[in-house]
């Protein structure tokens, strides 16, 4: 079946910091990747996309790229706020298969 | 205005009652699903719903019952609640059932005691 691996967190950081936040993936067909966000006591928000092999998901400074090669789809802002301390979640939706699968969850704290 | 709404925010109760989550979505999607969100912040899908019919329904006990009255609702009802059914459910939309980008409403926080 398809599932979302992330990597472990917690993960704190330093304002102006590099994030990464590695994601790979197993489906059977050819899915569409996402990474969702979650701030401190509310709802899942999408945060960007990719549909297509080497499709680049852009939002908010965070950028991810949709690598089938390697299966992979890693999160990374080049300079973090404090604003974007989160839970942030990998999710894939495989066609035809109208679930989401999510990964387990990386919680990012960005100190001042 | 709110995409996608949950009441109430937070349900707290006693082992053995039944309680009832609604949600709503004025976002003219068609499918609308049912997770479940555990301490560790794990998500698990538990149902789904495309214009009223009932398309994905996983492994969860029969206590948990979702209805669909109309495509813009689909409310999550729970009898005889037990310690470990304590989470956040998390309601969600799309716009068809092969539209993986879902919105999200604001979650229920239920605590069972």
């Amino acid at each position: 079946g398809d599932s979302v691996t992330q990597m472990e967190g917690p993960v704190t950081l330093s304002e102006e910091a590099f994030l990464t936040i590695n994601c790979t993936y197993t489906a059977t067909g050819y899915p569409s990747l996402f990474w969702y966000v979650q701030y401190p006591g509310e709802g899942l928000q999408l945060l960007l996309k990719a549909t297509k092999a080497d499709d680049k998901g852009s939002n908010k400074g965070f950028e991810a790229t949709y690598r089938k090669e390697t299966t992979s789809f890693h999160l990374e802002k080049g300079s973090v706020q404090v604003s974007d301390s989160a839970v942030y979640f990998c999710a894939l939706s495989d066609r035809g298969d109208y679930k989401l699968s999510f990964g387990a969850g990386t919680t990012v704290t960005v100190r001042a | 205005d709110t995409a996608v709404s949950q009441t109430p925010k937070y349900l707290v109760t006693q082992m053995g009652n039944d309680k009832s989550i609604k949600c709503e979505q004025n976002l003219g999607h068609d499918t609308m699903y049912w997770y479940k969100q555990d301490s560790k912040k794990f998500l698990k899908i538990m149902f789904s719903y495309n214009n009223k019919e009932l398309i994905i329904n996983e492994t969860v006990p029969n206590r948990f019952s979702p209805k669909s009255p109309d495509k813009a609702h689909l409310n999550l009802h729970i009898n005889s609640l037990e310690l470990g059914d304590s989470a956040v459910y998390f309601c969600a939309s799309s716009l068809s059932r092969t539209q993986g980008e879902q919105y999200f409403g604001p979650g229920t926080r239920l605590t069972v005691t």
